[in-house]
């Protein structure tokens, strides 16, 4: 099992440029999540998915977009990116039966806008 | 609402002493609770999680946490700290009435340092 997979492990992206940042797991979870991680801010919730064909905002929506493509697949969209973006991105994923599951994260995506 | 405060931002250690990282919950009942650990450049990864079977809770790397109702409490102790000890510290919470929309709120997070 790899888990839950992210690519690209690096991006430096011009402010204005879009990209789109994947996340795969292979647990059969049925829910998915977007973090963005800065210093000292902790872990701030972007968008999650409780389950496929559902996606929510979290705390810190604007500027995202996401898709959860099928059960395995949930990405996040940059349409135009600022450099307020620049953050380590994480992606989880939570088996989303019972209170008690944890989440599983992604090795991240350090993500620079200049 | 559920949250958790985590007190101190970071905590310094010697190598060989104890290591006291502490989470305090707001929860109208008992919820779930978590400790994650994030190593430099990695994703979180799970230490340990309070399902309500046991308030002591053995997690890996030789960590554990108390629940404590009266406290609100679940803070993460580790008897002699390790060098590879050094890392971020989350602990979590989720609500036990699960539903589809149901989150698990993350706290701030705890920088452990350990002095040689």
């Amino acid at each position: 099992n790899a888990g839950v997979t992210q690519t690209p492990k690096f991006q430096v992206l011009k402010t204005g440029q879009s990209m789109t940042l994947q996340c795969a797991q292979d647990m059969n979870h049925n829910s998915m999540y977007w973090y963005r991680q800065d210093p000292g801010m902790g872990l701030r919730l972007i968008y999650y998915s409780a389950s496929e064909g559902t996606t929510d905002k979290g705390e810190v929506p604007n500027g995202y977009n996401v898709s959860r493509l099928n059960k395995r697949e949930f990405s996040l969209r940059l349409e135009s990116a600022a450099p307020s973006q620049t953050s380590v991105y994480f992606c989880a994923s939570r088996a989303g039966t019972r209170g008690s599951d944890e989440q599983f994260f992604g090795p991240g995506t350090r993500l620079t806008v200049l | 609402a559920q949250s958790v405060t985590q007190l101190g931002s970071h905590v310094s250690v010697s190598e060989g002493a104890l290591v006291l990282l502490r989470c305090n919950y707001s929860s109208s009942v008992p919820p779930y609770l978590f400790w994650y650990v994030q190593y430099p450049n990695q994703g979180l990864q799970l230490l340990l999680k309070y399902t309500s079977a046991a308030t002591l809770v053995k997690g890996i790397n030789g960590f554990e946490a108390e629940f404590k109702k009266s406290e609100t409490s679940f803070h993460l102790t580790k008897p002699s700290a390790h060098m590879s000890d050094a890392a971020e510290y989350f602990c979590a919470v989720a609500p036990t009435a699960y539903s589809s929309a149901s989150k698990i709120i993350f706290g701030s997070g705890t920088r452990l340092s350990i002095r040689p």
